[in-house]
């Protein structure tokens, strides 16, 4: 099946940027998709990226995609600490089913 | 507006019980999802439905595990002669339509004791 790994662990001040990478394995892959997961909540999605698109831009949020790599990133801008929390990548596949997440990255935000 | 709702959010149940979980889907979305989420995991597919019917299970669904949607709106989801190892949180999400983006509930938090 298909493989998305993430970097378990983040940890930027307060005003800074963050950037949280993603690789992933399949190449038919349709959509690509960021969640944040804050602790004994579900998952809240934050943006997507159609795969012929290179970038995405939301307010604080960037998404960059390299398909050619299978890398995609999320970068947020004038972090807050607010922003703590666990960010999923998932998979969107070829199958217009199910999502394959990676084991999630946990973002620190200190003061 | 409201969101996808999932009820309860906690269950603690001895081994050998059986329980069932509930799921609300956004209105109007026709897909709903089911995942399982262990400590330190992403969540991992169970199945999901098309309106009615189920159109993908994953290996993770064994025998034990059912679900179901009846009307093509609420789902459930029981599990039967629970093992310790079903401890996880089950979540549940809906969409319009194919690719398109799933929206989570909270989840149920199952503990088998």
């Amino acid at each position: 099946g298909e493989d998305v790994e993430q970097s378990l662990f983040l940890s930027v001040r307060e005003g800074d940027s963050s950037v949280i990478n993603c690789t992933y394995t399949d190449s038919s892959s349709t959509y690509l998709y960021w969640y944040k997961q804050e602790p004994g909540a579900g998952l809240q999605l934050l943006t997507y990226i159609f795969s012929n698109m290179d970038m995405k831009q939301d307010q604080r949020l960037t998404v960059l995609l390299n398909k050619k790599d299978k890398h995609l990133s999320l970068r947020i801008a004038d972090t807050q600490t607010g922003d703590s929390a666990i960010y999923f990548c998932a998979d969107g596949g070829s199958t217009l089913g199910r999502l394959y997440f990676g084991r999630g990255t946990q973002l620190t935000v200190w003061p | 507006d409201t969101g996808v709702s999932q009820d309860p959010r906690h269950k603690i149940t001895k081994r050998g019980q059986n329980v069932t979980f509930r799921c609300d889907p956004i209105s109007e979305h026709n897909r709903l999802y089911w995942y399982r989420q262990t400590l330190g995991q992403g969540p991992e597919f169970l199945t999901y439905f098309q309106n009615e019917a189920q159109l993908e299970k994953s290996r993770l669904l064994s025998d034990r595990f059912s679900a179901e949607r009846p009307k093509g709106s609420f789902s459930t989801l029981e599990i039967q002669r629970t093992e310790q190892g079903d401890s996880a949180m089950y979540l549940c999400a809906s969409s319009l339509g194919p690719n398109q983006p799933q929206h989570f509930g909270d989840g149920t938090r199952l503990s088998i004791l």
